[in-house]
């Protein structure tokens, strides 16, 4: 059955580092995957998916993800953050016609 | 669009008290998810419908809860009776139902049960 995993909990960094949030899945057939953005006290927003076709996917808010099929992980990145940027982020595959979600990673960024 | 709508946003309830949620999704949209996120458990698909059928109820916790889904532009998620191990915030979200599937969320409601 598909599933992903989170690997951090936490990630704190400070304005203007990069930054890379990690998500591994596991699937035994072809996968659609997301990562949502969810901001204090509200709902999740979608950043960006990947269906098929290129293995680099850019999203909103100059994030982008790679997509590994040999790794099977789909971390997500970003060049230089800001205050901004600090929310829960949730890596997610398709199952079915339902979606699978992570545990969420916590981005704390301070200047 | 005015994206998924929720209400209450807030619900604060006494044990026992029967709270409605209610939804109503992007219109065109043909699926819809309601999801609990706690701290402890994170986010937690409860149940989810398709052209207004409901698909798969195993995430919902007990017989307390239920959900309808009447027309294709509302749904409700009632706890009857609420206990404080409810105490949550609650996402309703949509999807097309085509394509990746992704699916689009609703502000959230949270629930406090005394």
């Amino acid at each position: 059955a598909q599933s992903v995993t989170q690997l951090d909990s936490q990630v704190p960094v400070f304005e203007e580092a990069p930054v890379e949030l990690r998500c591994n899945y596991s699937s035994s057939v072809s996968v659609y995957l997301f990562w949502y953005v969810q901001y204090p006290n509200q709902g999740l927003q979608l950043l960006l998916k990947y269906l098929s076709g290129s293995t680099l996917v850019k999203g909103i808010n100059g994030f982008e993800a790679e997509f590994n099929k040999s790794q099977t992980s789909f971390h997500l990145r970003k060049p230089s953050v800001h205050i901004s940027d600090t929310a829960e982020y949730f890596c997610a595959v398709r199952r079915g016609t339902a979606l699978i979600f992570g545990k969420g990673t916590t981005l704390s960024v301070s200047s | 669009d005015a994206g998924v709508i929720q209400s209450p946003r807030h619900e604060v309830t006494e044990m026992g008290q029967e709270v409605t949620l209610r939804c109503k999704p992007i219109s065109g949209h043909n699926s819809l998810f309601w999801y609990r996120q706690t701290m402890m458990r994170g986010l937690e698909l409860l149940i989810y419908f398709n052209n207004n059928v409901p698909i798969d109820d195993s995430g919902m916790p007990e017989d307390r809860f239920s959900a309808k889904m009447p027309n294709a532009s509302f749904s409700t998620l009632k706890i009857q009776p609420s206990e404080p191990r409810d105490s949550a915030v609650y996402f309703c979200a949509s999807s097309t139902g085509q394509g990746a599937w992704e699916q689009y969320f609703g502000p959230g409601t949270r629930l406090t049960v005394t």
